[in-house]
């Protein structure tokens, strides 16, 4: 499974725009890439997750380059609600992701 | 629709002694993972149940040990505990076949003195 490195802490105020650059330089042809965010005291949930390009749903956009070795999870207008700590994970979408490989993340914090 | 769910919320055990964790997965889901978090740290994989059979392990002595039952809920049991087994256990549910995304619960927070 493909090592991930993500900064350890950004900070921003509410109704800004935040990018938050994960690195995966040994990602695999198999591998795609997939980001959770935990609370304090709750479980990590499932945000997004792509191959190449571009994905975006209703909570954020994942932008990959072709190279795909490394990510960007852009969180559109934050607020303070999105104070967390979000995880960049890359697995395979078979068995690399049937056992989830948690870096120490990226603590986000956001202020009025 | 139940999301999964973990019981005991809290739990404060003495070294030495053992525990049981129990988990329900989300309804529909078949597989159950268990994850150990300690402080300040992502989650690490413990093991993942499938056909009420242990299907991968992480890095984890035999004293983590787990259980699937038929109705898909399953155990995550931990004998003589130590202090640095201190942390919040997750559990996460998924299909067999429903790809990647992983539906974690609230977590027991296990404090072990």
């Amino acid at each position: 499974l493909a090592k991930t490195t993500q900064p350890i802490s950004m900070d921003s105020y509410e109704g800004q725009e935040v990018n938050i650059t994960c690195s995966h330089n040994n990602i695999a042809t198999n591998d795609y890439i997939t980001w959770y965010q935990q609370f304090p005291s709750q479980g990590p949930r499932f945000i997004i997750q792509g191959y190449k390009t571009k994905v975006t749903n209703e909570v954020a956009s994942l932008f990959i380059p072709a190279d795909r070795k490394s990510s960007t999870l852009s969180l559109p207008r934050v607020s303070l609600s999105d104070t967390a700590v979000y995880y960049c994970l890359v697995g395979d979408g078979g068995t690399g992701f049937q056992k989830l490989v948690f870096g120490t993340g990226t603590r986000l914090l956001v202020s009025p | 629709d139940a999301g999964v769910t973990q019981s005991p919320t809290h739990l404060i055990k003495t070294r030495g002694q053992q525990v049981t964790l129990r988990c329900s997965p989300k309804s529909g889901h078949d597989t159950v993972s268990w994850y150990q978090q300690a402080l300040g740290q992502g989650p690490q994989f413990i093991f993942q149940y499938y056909e009420e059979e242990e299907r991968q392990r992480g890095n984890f002595p035999d004293r983590f040990s787990g259980h699937q039952f038929p109705n898909y809920s399953s155990e995550l049991n931990v004998n003589a505990l130590l202090l640095g087994d201190s942390a919040l256990y997750l559990c996460a549910s998924s299909l067999e076949l429903g790809g990647s995304e992983q539906y974690f619960g609230p977590g027991t927070r296990l404090t072990v003195t």
